[in-house]
């Protein structure tokens, strides 16, 4: 089974940027890996603020982008606020079967 | 609006069964994939299977293999596992979620003597 890899901790300012990335143990991440970005905050159920690499919700701020980047995926956050501290996950799609990350534990400080 | 409502968590013991269930509103079921997916207390994100729209695909992860079943009804815009053979690794909050990042608010299966 794919290993899903992303930085395990992140600590960006108030007000500046952090770049989030996720790779795969196959190869480069692709589109074809439908790649997500997932919010979660303590006690809260998980938030999708990006799928497909850059489709984005209604809810997902503006100050949050997808992309793919040097064959990783990539969520860019520009502008940090206080409230964007959180875990994120990535998930990747192999053959419709699908691998979560590690996550990421964004600190805001 | 999107709602997906789990239910059918419960405590059990191990070797038990359970049925989760996921019912749905405000989106066309029946055009997409469907998935479960499983947190374990204090651990990271987990999937752990998924079902095509017409239910002709199903994918697991390795370790339910052969104890899990993923199922759906299109008429009742709903998505189910089975789980058989529980073991304590088991024990997490499951979750449902769509191929389009629509997530549930979980409900806690606790697998325990």
């Amino acid at each position: 089974q794919a290993v899903v890899t992303q930085e395990p901790s992140l600590t960006v300012s108030p007000g500046g940027t952090v770049t989030l990335t996720c790779g795969s143990s196959t190869g480069a991440v692709t589109s074809g890996h439908y790649p997500y970005w997932i919010q979660q905050k303590p006690g809260q159920a998980p938030r999708t603020l990006f799928y497909r690499a850059t489709n984005k919700h209604s809810w997902t701020p503006a100050r949050f982008s997808g992309s793919l980047l040097g064959g990783r995926a990539a969520l860019t956050l520009s502008g940090a606020q206080p409230e964007d501290e959180a875990d994120y996950y990535c998930l990747l799609s192999y053959s419709n079967s699908g691998v979560f990350g590690g996550g990421t534990k964004l600190t805001v400080l | 609006e999107v709602q997906l409502v789990e239910s059918g968590g419960a405590l059990v013991q191990p070797g038990g069964s359970l049925r989760l269930s996921c019912a749905t509103s405000g989106l066309t079921f029946n055009s997409y994939w469907m998935g479960w997916v499983r947190q374990a207390p204090g651990k990271g994100l987990e999937w752990v299977a998924s079902l095509n729209p017409d239910a002709s695909e199903k994918y697991f992860v390795d370790s339910v293999k052969d104890r899990f079943a993923i199922s759906r009804d299109n008429m009742k815009n709903s998505l189910y596992l089975r789980m058989n053979s529980l073991r304590a690794e088991d024990t997490a909050l499951y979750y449902c979620m769509t191929e389009t990042g629509y997530w549930g608010q979980g409900t806690l299966v606790t697998v325990s003597s």
